[in-house]
């Protein structure tokens, strides 16, 4: 099936500092999805992705779908203490009968110190 | 606001007595999912509705059960759960899983419900 290797797996940074984290898979997807997840709480929406080579703002966090459609960036710049959390990148299976069914990266954990 | 809500949003319980989740939705959305999720990882789909049409997981124990009487909402019910089914367990929705406009597929999740099993 499709798989997301989503890296880095954790990131330690300071208050202020920028973010980036990235996605990619060996398969096509025709969609990006970006997760945020706080602890003990569903996974949010950040940002949509819907065709290749788009890049997305959404306040401080930017993402695009690659133009190869096999792989992703989110960015996080001057990060807060409340960026903290689990960012997933995810993508609806592009056919046969998962069609829909979304795969997930693993997650990039991340902590902001202050 | 437009949203998917679930209760209990803890539920303990003890071991091999049967427990239901709930999930709503004011989206109206045609497809509902069921998620596990355990510490530290993806969520892993169990099963969704389209409208009432039920597609399991291959991989999904027999253990897990679900009902959508009606559009808004879906009932997650364990049947007799184990240690190992103690996990957060997310709902979410989409308005349609075959579309030719992508944006139908997006899921939006719930809260989610904590199970404790005792």
């Amino acid at each position: 099936g499709q798989q997301l290797n989503q890296s880095p797996q954790s990131m330690f940074i300071q208050e202020g500092e920028d973010v980036s984290m990235n996605c990619t898979s060996s398969s096509i997807f025709n969609t990006w999805l970006w997760y945020k997840q706080d602890p003990g709480e569903g996974p949010v929406l950040l940002i949509a992705l819907y065709k290749a080579g788009e890049l997305t703002s959404n306040g401080r966090l930017t993402a695009q779908f690659g133009i190869t459609r096999k792989d992703s960036f989110l960015n996080i710049s001057a990060s807060i203490p409340s960026d903290v959390g689990i960012y997933f990148c995810a993508g609806p299976s592009a056919g046969g009968t998962s069609y829909g069914k979304l795969t997930f990266g693993q997650g990039t954990i991340l902590t902001v110190h202050p | 606001d437009a949203m998917v809500i679930q209760n209990p949003r803890y539920q303990v319980t003890q071991f091999g007595k049967p427990v239901t989740l709930s999930c709503s939705q004011t989206l109206n959305h045609n497809v509902m999912y069921w998620y596990q999720q355990k510490s530290s990882q993806a969520p892993k789909l169990l099963f969704h509705y389209y409208d009432k049409d039920f597609n399991n997981e291959a991989d999904t124990p027999d253990n897990f059960q679900s009902r959508r009487p009606n559009t808004s909402f879906c009932f997650l019910d364990i049947r007799s759960p184990g240690l190992g089914d103690a996990a957060m367990y997310l709902c979410a929705t989409s308005r349609d899983t075959h579309s030719n406009t992508p944006k139908g597929e997006t899921q939006y999740f719930g809260p989610g419900t904590r199970l404790l099993v005792l």
